[in-house]
């Protein structure tokens, strides 16, 4: 089983809906938790923290749940610019800081 | 203007010639890192470094070396490419334990293709 494991997709939705993505992470002492962007050839770029009381940052909602072990991403109102690969990070306990990716997950809105 | 550089940022080589890939950050970060990534295998981390001369390998580092002389530099050395190192490379740096937040800055990346 992957460390971190995400569905690659590609999700594909229309301008204005909702959509969800999961991440299931392996390690039960995993520490901190992350959404990353990355557009096409582009460097990821931090999207969100995920804290364990989860979290919002407008049109975008983070949750964290650790009895099931997996993180979410709920994107409302999607935009053409949603488009992209949307990474799940996760790191584990220790102090190496080593961060464990996930594959990403494809997102396209289409208009 | 915070940020990570990489140079180049494109590259075609040969087989066993020697390469350097710089990078260079100006945020006073103590954590860096490489990493390359792959159709299909996702982002890979191939060393890292939590401060200066402090180096440690990733999960893929055969046949890469670093070295970490000064805090803003951390570059990545092929001593002898090969084919299979044919890949999109990031560097990325973060304040460490020192910091608040894990937040990794990446460089823009360089694609290197090793024939």
């Amino acid at each position: 089983r992957k460390e971190v494991e995400q569905d690659p997709g590609p999700f594909n939705v229309p301008e204005g809906a909702t959509v969800a993505f999961n991440c299931t992470y392996s390690n039960s002492a995993s520490q901190s938790f992350f959404w990353y962007r990355q557009d096409c050839r582009k460097e990821p770029k931090l999207l969100m923290s995920v804290y364990s009381s989860g979290n919002e940052d407008g049109r975008f909602t983070a949750q964290l749940n650790r009895a099931s072990q997996y993180i979410s991403l709920l994107i409302r109102d999607s935009k053409l610019s949603d488009s992209a690969t949307y990474l799940c990070v996760v790191r584990n306990a220790g102090n190496n800081r080593k961060l464990i990716w996930g594959l990403g997950t494809s997102l396209a809105v289409n208009p | 203007e915070a940020q990570v550089t990489q140079n180049p940022r494109y590259l075609i080589t040969v087989t066993g010639k020697k390469l350097t890939v710089t990078c260079s950050q100006n945020m006073n970060h103590e954590y860096m890192s490489w990493y390359r990534q792959d159709p299909g295998l996702g982002l890979r981390q191939i060393y890292y470094s939590m401060n200066v001369e402090v180096t440690d390998k990733g999960d893929v580092p055969e046949g890469y070396k670093v070295s970490r002389k000064e805090k803003r530099n951390f570059p990545l050395i092929l001593e002898s490419p090969s084919p299979n190192q044919t890949s999109l490379y990031f560097c990325a740096s973060s304040p460490g334990l020192a910091g608040r937040t894990d937040t990794q800055y990446f460089g823009p990346g360089t694609r290197l293709t090793v024939l």
